[in-house]
């Protein structure tokens, strides 16, 4: 069963600062994997989508990597601005189904 | 941009009530789910459909069925809701059979069950 971790579970930064936000995971046998954003209350939005022979994608000031053979991604979010500020979740696509971590929520302070 | 409507955004039910929370998305996906959000355990799936009257278990169905009659439309039902089944609910749904597209995601349920 594939385990999926988010570490750390909350992180506060100043505006302008460049957001790093990990993402581990024990099965490599995936089809992608996807990070979403969540703000309070409210449903999931898909930021980015790796396919499985990808290393990494891009979106404005979004960039996601995906190392299989260590199991790890990474969400990197430039000049964060405090509308930045929710909950991101990253999951591993097996099959029909993804798998989720528990989210690390991010405040950025202006 | 595809939209996925749950039907209601907040529900407070008794214990022992049937509950019915309805999802429809409106650009012909095939597959669709259900996953319940707790605090510190994330998304976990309950059940999932690929077709039409076709459903699979996901990680965490006892106590809840579904309904596909229509491929727009996926149902979760509660049998006889019990307080542990207070959570929030979202449904999601993707194009394609296989889990290499993007996955949207409703606004989600608040469920309470007193």
């Amino acid at each position: 069963k594939q385990e999926v971790t988010q570490i750390p579970a909350a992180l506060s930064v100043p505006e302008g600062e460049n957001l790093v936000l990990n993402c581990s995971f024990t099965d490599s046998a995936i089809y992608n994997l996807q990070w979403f954003r969540q703000d309070p209350g409210k449903g999931l939005t898909s930021l980015l989508l790796i396919q499985s022979s990808q290393r990494e994608q891009t979106s404005g000031r979004l960039n996601a990597s995906l190392d299989k053979s260590s199991g790890r991604s990474t969400l990197y979010i430039a000049a964060s601005q405090p509308g930045d500020s929710a909950t991101y979740l990253c999951a591993l696509g097996d099959d029909y189904k993804l798998s989720f971590g528990a989210g690390t929520t991010v405040t950025v302070r202006a | 941009d595809v939209k996925v409507t749950q039907s209601s955004r907040y529900l407070v039910k008794r214990t022992g009530e049937k509950v019915f929370l309805e999802c429809v998305q409106d650009m012909d996906h095939e597959n669709m789910f259900w996953y319940r959000q707790d605090p510190g355990l994330g998304l976990r799936l309950i059940y999932f459909s690929y077709d039409v009257k076709m459903k699979e278990k996901g990680d965490i169905p006892e106590g809840y069925s579904v309904s596909r009659e229509k491929k727009e439309r996926f149902s979760l039902i509660l049998e006889s809701a019990s307080t542990n089944q207070t959570s929030m609910y979202l449904c999601a749904s993707s194009l394609a059979r296989e889990s290499n597209e993007k996955l949207f995601f409703g606004s989600g349920t608040q469920l309470s069950v007193l």
